[in-house]
């Protein structure tokens, strides 16, 4: 069984702080697939990037980054710089080999406030 | 593309009574995915199509829910008779089937708010 952990519930920061969200995950699998998603105040959930097991290279977009490392288990995500728009539900996902596509185990999520 | 359309956005109903929630997937998408989210468990998976045909329903909590997808472009979900545990948010998603992979990102639709009063 796989399982993902966000232990951090809410945040709260000032604007042009930065933020470390903390996803670690869980699986005996080790092909493996991490996703984070990202829930703003209307609802939806956009997809904010994807890692396989295979790949432990950080990735930095704009100001969002992500630290993936496999010896403990973690794959974090850090804006920087943040921005009262970044302010949303975040969550870190996964997918072991050999189950389904599209068959995403979730984190509880982190709320992330950015205060002006 | 429009994206994955849910339909209501929002539905109010007593307990007891018939509910369907609605979805159509991103043309072309031939993976369906029927997500709920809940403060208590978060989200979870319910159920999921391949190509319209239901591949996985063990999320599925009880035999008060159904889900059919009578074609590629439209899917439901049921709940009979809806009880107020059942107030959640029920998302729907898509994924390509062309290509797909496991990494492959899943896209949701804005989601239904139900509460069962």
């Amino acid at each position: 069984a796989q399982k993902v952990t966000q232990a951090q519930t809410e945040i709260s920061v000032v604007e042009k702080e930065d933020v470390t969200l903390d996803c670690v995950y869980e699986t005996r699998d080790t092909t493996y697939y991490l996703f984070w998603y990202k829930q703003p105040p209307s609802g939806e959930l956009v997809f904010l990037i994807r890692r396989n097991s295979f790949d432990e290279q950080n990735e930095i977009s704009g100001r969002y980054s992500w630290n993936f490392q496999k010896s403990t288990s973690s794959f974090n995500f850090t804006i920087t710089a943040s921005q009262v728009v970044d302010s949303a539900v975040y969550f870190c996902a996964l997918i072991a080999g050999g189950t389904s596509y599209g068959k995403l185990t979730f984190g509880q999520g982190t709320i992330l406030t950015v205060h002006p | 593309d429009a994206g994955v359309i849910q339909s209501p956005r929002h539905e109010v109903t007593e307990m007891g009574q018939e509910v369907t929630l609605r979805c159509k997937p991103i043309s072309g998408h031939d993976y369906l995915f029927w997500y709920r989210q809940t403060m208590m468990r978060g989200l979870e998976l319910l159920i999921y199509f391949n190509n319209n045909v239901p591949i996985d329903d063990s999320g599925m909590p009880e035999d008060r829910f159904s889900a059919k997808m009578p074609n590629a472009s439209f899917s439901t979900l049921k709940i009979q008779p809806s009880e107020p545990r059942d107030s959640a948010v029920y998302f729907c998603a898509s994924i390509a089937g062309q290509g797909v992979s496991f990494d492959t990102e899943a896209f949701f639709g804005q989601g239904t708010r139900l509460t069962v009063v």
